[in-house]
């Protein structure tokens, strides 16, 4: 049974600092996506990161992904408020026969000023 | 624009009852996906469908059942309601055309059956 451990679950920082949110999963995939949920909202698609050493960039959001440890990261620089939401990472284990998703339990970040 | 629509975005059910949550998107996608998420358990897959009139069940398939005659529409069936079904159920779509296609979300039913 595949699992997907984030962490940390909770993450609270200040404006203007970085910080890594890490989504480690315990099968072989090279299929691996993030999403973002703002509350009361539903999930947006952030990143697909499709190989391994696949690495993909949005604003101040940097996702990478290193199939071999069965790990990625979602890397925040010079955090804003407007980042604040849950991250999800979900893993792909179907081998894209029929992309059914494993989700991460996510990563509450709150960005104080 | 992907657009993933949801019947309801919030429904208030007594136990026992019979609930239909319906999904449609339209984008001619494949595959639809019913999840349900909960605090501090993040998004658990109840049943997925491939294609018209198939489906497979997820991680938590217990207590529900789905329907796909159209392969725009996705239905999530509660045949009794219980209070531990209470909570927030997401619909998925995702076409199989290209790799690097995603899980398009709709906005999301809260249930709450009391």
């Amino acid at each position: 049974e595949l699992k997907v451990e984030q962490n940390p679950l909770f993450l609270s920082m200040q404006e203007g600092k970085n910080y890594t949110i890490y989504c480690n999963y315990s099968t072989t995939s090279d299929r691996l996506y993030w999403y973002r949920q703002d509350p009361g909202k539903s999930l947006e698609s952030l990143f697909v990161l499709l190989s391994n050493g696949a690495v993909k960039q949005e604003g101040r959001l940097m996702a990478s992904l290193d199939t071999k440890a069965r790990l990625s990261t979602l890397h925040i620089t010079a955090a804003v408020h407007d980042l604040s939401a849950t991250y999800f990472c979900a893993v792909d284990s179907s081998g894209g026969s029929n992309y059914k998703l494993t989700f991460g339990k996510g990563t509450l970040l709150t960005v104080n000023p | 624009d992907v657009k993933v629509t949801q019947s309801s975005r919030y429904l208030v059910k007594r136990t026992g009852e019979k609930v239909f949550l319906e999904c449609v998107q339209d984008m001619d996608h494949e595959n639809m996906f019913w999840y349900r998420q909960d605090p501090g358990l993040g998004l658990r897959l109840i049943y997925f469908s491939y294609d018209v009139k198939m489906k497979e069940k997820g991680d938590i398939p217990e207590g529900y059942s789905v329907s796909r005659e159209k392969k725009e529409r996705f239905s999530l069936i509660l045949e009794s309601a219980s209070t531990n079904q209470t909570s927030m159920y997401l619909c998925a779509s995702r076409g199989t055309s290209g790799g690097t296609d995603t899980q398009y979300f709709g906005p999301g039913t809260r249930l709450t059956v009391l």
